[in-house]
């Protein structure tokens, strides 16, 4: 069965950091590209970054570029998000989610994470 | 970057009725449009990729039709658990999600 088990969320004040992790089963973890996508409370759905197989390409959105870096240790499993000056509006459940791809070609996200909260406040 | 917006906001539709939810991209997205589902309180679900294929799982009363800006996500009989926020998503050019489709029952 695959599982996608975030951790590392929490409250943190407005400039502060995080570092979330992203612990996968159930799949080969190295044969899939990952992203995060967040969800701030009563909002819907916005992608935050992917990362490749190997960990050697890697996309932000333009809100958290240059503050947020996505990796990935294939040996453990885990993919991470280290968020760094945090703001107010960074406030979201953020999810990991598992790529489908089509003979490399993105088709949505088929396993996603139950997610994890992440608020930004004094 | 493209916007997508969905409509309507909410839907009210009452069980074993059909559900028509509308996405419309600002521009071309070709055909690579998903689907999304999310319960309360889960993580979203994949419902359909390349604007009109079933993912894996997902019943046949799922179903999605269009290309380049209009898109539809047909329910053809809805059941009880089939009431959730429903978004779509383009992948032409990076990813962008509508704002969502509250499916509420009447």
């Amino acid at each position: 069965e695959v599982q996608l088990v975030e951790s590392g969320g929490g409250l943190v004040q407005p400039g502060g950091s995080l570092r979330l992790s992203c612990a996968a089963s159930g799949f080969t973890f190295s044969s899939y590209w990952m992203q995060w996508v967040r969800q701030a409370p009563g909002k819907g759905l916005m992608w935050v970054s992917r990362i490749n197989r190997d960990g050697s390409s890697t996309s932000y959105a333009d809100s958290v570029k240059g503050r947020f870096t996505i990796s990935r240790d294939n040996a453990k499993n885990t993919l991470y998000l280290q968020i760094n000056s945090l703001r107010a509006e960074d406030t979201a459940v953020y999810y990991c989610a598992r790529v489908y791809d089509i003979s490399g070609y993105y088709q949505g996200c088929d396993y996603w994470g139950q997610g994890i909260l992440v608020t930004v406040s004094s | 970057e493209i916007v997508m917006t969905q409509s309507p906001a909410t839907l009210s539709v009452s069980p074993g009725e059909r559900a028509t939810l509308s996405c419309r991209a600002s521009q071309s997205v070709s055909s690579n449009l998903a689907w999304y589902q999310q319960r309360p309180g889960q993580a979203p679900r994949l419902l359909i990729y390349g604007a009109s294929t079933r993912a894996t799982g997902i019943p046949a009363r799922f179903s999605g039709s269009g290309s380049g800006t209009e898109f539809t996500l047909t329910i053809s009989s809805l059941q009880s658990e089939d009431f959730a926020v429903y978004y779509c998503q383009q992948y032409n050019n990076w990813y962008t999600f509508g704002q969502g489709t509250k499916l509420e029952i009447k």
